[in-house]
C-alpha cells in the first residue's frame, strides 16, 4: 500500500529565506512522486515530478526536490522565498499499476515580509 | 494547455437535494477523478474512471455516485445531499498508462449544504 506523510501542516519563513517542505512516502514498489501547489480558491497545479533518472528534479518557480530512496523522502526546497510562494503544497505518490494518486495532507506555507 | 473545467465554482444546496457536479476536460484523457478536499485531511479520492462508462470506487464513495457517458465528461452525483458533504470538490484528469502521468486539476467547486 502507498501513503504519503507531510511533516508540518504549517510552515512560516521570512521572505528571502530557504523554503523546506518535507515529504516522506511509503511504497511497496518504485514510486512516481509529485509536488503540487494550490493557491487560494484554485485547483492544484503541478510544480514538479520524479519518474526515473536524475534524483534531483527542478520545477517551476525556482522549486526543486530530491528523491532519496534510502530515506523514502522527496522534500521540496527553494533557496529564497518570495511572497508569491504563499500557498498550500501537496506531495503525492503513484505507482506503475495505474494512475491512482495518494496525496499527503498538505503543508500551508506562509511567507513573512 | 490542458484545461479541466468544472460547472460551478460555488454552490449552495439544501439537505436532501440531488446535486450534480460536472467536469469536462479537453485533452482526450482516459482517466478522470473526483476528490474532496477538507482542511487537515488533504485530498481524498471519491471515484475515478479509466474509460467511458467505467468507474471505480475510491476511498470515500459512500453517499456519492458518478457517471461517464462521454470521454470528456465526468459527473459526480450526490443523491441526497447532507451537511457532512459540505466541502471543496476537485476534478482531475490524466492520460492512461504508467503512474508517471500527472493529473491535471480543475478549479474546484465549493459546495455548501445547509
Amino acid at each position: 500500500a502507498q501513503s504519503v506523510t507531510q511533516l508540518g501542516s504549517h510552515v512560516s519563513v521570512s521572505e528571502g529565506a530557504l523554503v523546506l517542505l518535507r515529504c516522506n512516502y511509503s511504497s511497496s514498489v518504485p514510486p512516481y512522486l509529485f509536488w503540487y501547489v494550490q493557491y487560494p480558491n484554485q485547483g492544484l497545479q503541478l510544480l514538479l515530478k520524479y519518474t526515473t533518472g536524475a534524483t534531483l528534479v527542478k520545477g517551476i518557480n525556482g522549486f526543486e526536490a530530491e528523491f532519496k530512496k534510502s530515506e523514502t523522502s522527496f522534500h521540496l526546497t527553494k533557496p529564497s522565498a518570495h511572497m508569491s510562494d504563499a500557498a498550500e503544497y501537496f506531495c503525492a505518490v503513484s505507482v506503475d499499476t495505474g494512475n491512482q494518486f495518494y496525496f499527503g495532507t498538505g503543508t500551508s506555507l506562509t511567507v513573512i515580509p | 494547455d490542458v484545461k479541466v473545467t468544472q460547472s460551478s465554482r460555488y454552490l449552495v444546496k439544501r439537505t436532501g437535494e440531488k446535486v450534480f457536479l460536472e467536469c469536462v476536460q479537453d485533452m482526450d484523457h482516459e482517466n478522470m477523478f473526483w476528490y474532496r478536499q477538507d482542511p487537515g485531511l488533504g485530498l481524498r479520492l471519491i471515484y475515478f474512471s479509466y474509460d467511458v462508462k467505467m468507474k471505480e470506487k475510491g476511498d470515500i464513495p459512500e453517499g456519492y455516485s458518478v457517471s461517464r457517458e462521454k470521454k470528456e465528461r465526468f459527473s459526480l452525483i450526490l443523491e441526497s445531499a447532507s451537511t457532512n458533504q459540505t466541502s471543496m470538490y476537485l476534478c482531475a484528469s490524466s492520460a492512461s498508462g504508467t503512474g508517471s502521468y500527472e493529473q491535471y486539476f480543475g478549479p474546484g467547486t465549493r459546495l455548501t449544504v445547509t
